[in-house]
């Protein structure tokens, strides 16, 4: 069964240091791989996605992930983080068959705080 | 370019009735998906709709459905409301393979959501 794993509930962080949240996947063949940000009380946000090609995606707001293919891991980093970032951040994994477009397995989530 | 609107945003009804959600799809796409999101269960995919037509659909009962009407636009409906219906109710949509000039890149669009509670 497919499945993504976010192992951490909440992650903190102090502003200015590197933050790393982190994403295992389970799934068979070729995954595509998104991340994806909550603000309270809003829907989701796009921040990046891995299709194919360099194993790091560089995204919005700073954001990057590295796609490890022999650990099955997509961890979203940020050089440097901002109080603005605390927000709930989700991975995701699509099957690339095209009849799945719009169905994405969701990870359960990691809270970011980032302390001043 | 406008983005996913969902409407209602907020909504409160009893156990037992009925309610439905509105999603209008960000002009040019035509899938419109529904997710469930509540603290226990976190994001649930409820069904895909393109063309009109259901594509996918998730571990749901039949209390859930949908429809998607010409212009890309789509509905669900929660019918005999339970208090474990309360969530907030998030729709995307996403261009699909097929369009003239779009490339399907994969990534959803998601709306700010409808949330309900159920008393």
């Amino acid at each position: 069964a497919q499945s993504v794993a976010q192992p951490e509930d909440q992650v903190n962080v102090a502003e200015g240091n590197p933050l790393t949240v982190k994403c295992t996947y389970s799934v068979s063949g070729n995954p595509y791989l998104f991340w994806y940000v909550q603000y309270p009380n809003r829907g989701l946000q796009f921040l990046l996605k891995y299709i194919t090609g360099d194993n790091l995606v560089k995204g919005s707001y700073g954001f990057e992930a590295e796609f490890n293919k022999s650990q099955t891991s997509f961890h979203l980093k940020k050089p440097s983080a901002l109080v603005s970032d605390s927000a709930l951040y989700f991975c995701a994994v699509r099957e690339r068959p095209n009849n799945q477009g719009g169905k994405l397995i969701f990870g359960q989530g990691t809270e970011l705080s980032v302390k001043p | 370019k406008a983005g996913v609107t969902q409407t209602p945003r907020y909504l409160i009804k009893t156990r037992g009735q009925q309610v439905t959600l509105s999603c209008s799809p960000i002009s040019g796409h035509r899938s419109v998906s529904w997710y469930q999101q509540t603290p226990g269960q976190g994001l649930q995919f409820l069904f895909e709709y393109f063309s009109e037509t259901q594509r996918n659909k998730g571990n749901f009962p039949g209390r859930f459905s949908g429809r998607q009407f010409s212009n890309s636009r789509s509905e669900m409906n929660v019918s005999t409301l339970e208090l474990g219906d309360s969530a907030l109710y998030l729709c995307a949509s996403s261009a699909r393979p097929g369009l003239a000039g779009v490339r399907h890149t994969g990534e959803l669009f998601f709306g700010e959501g409808s949330r309900l509670t159920v008393l």
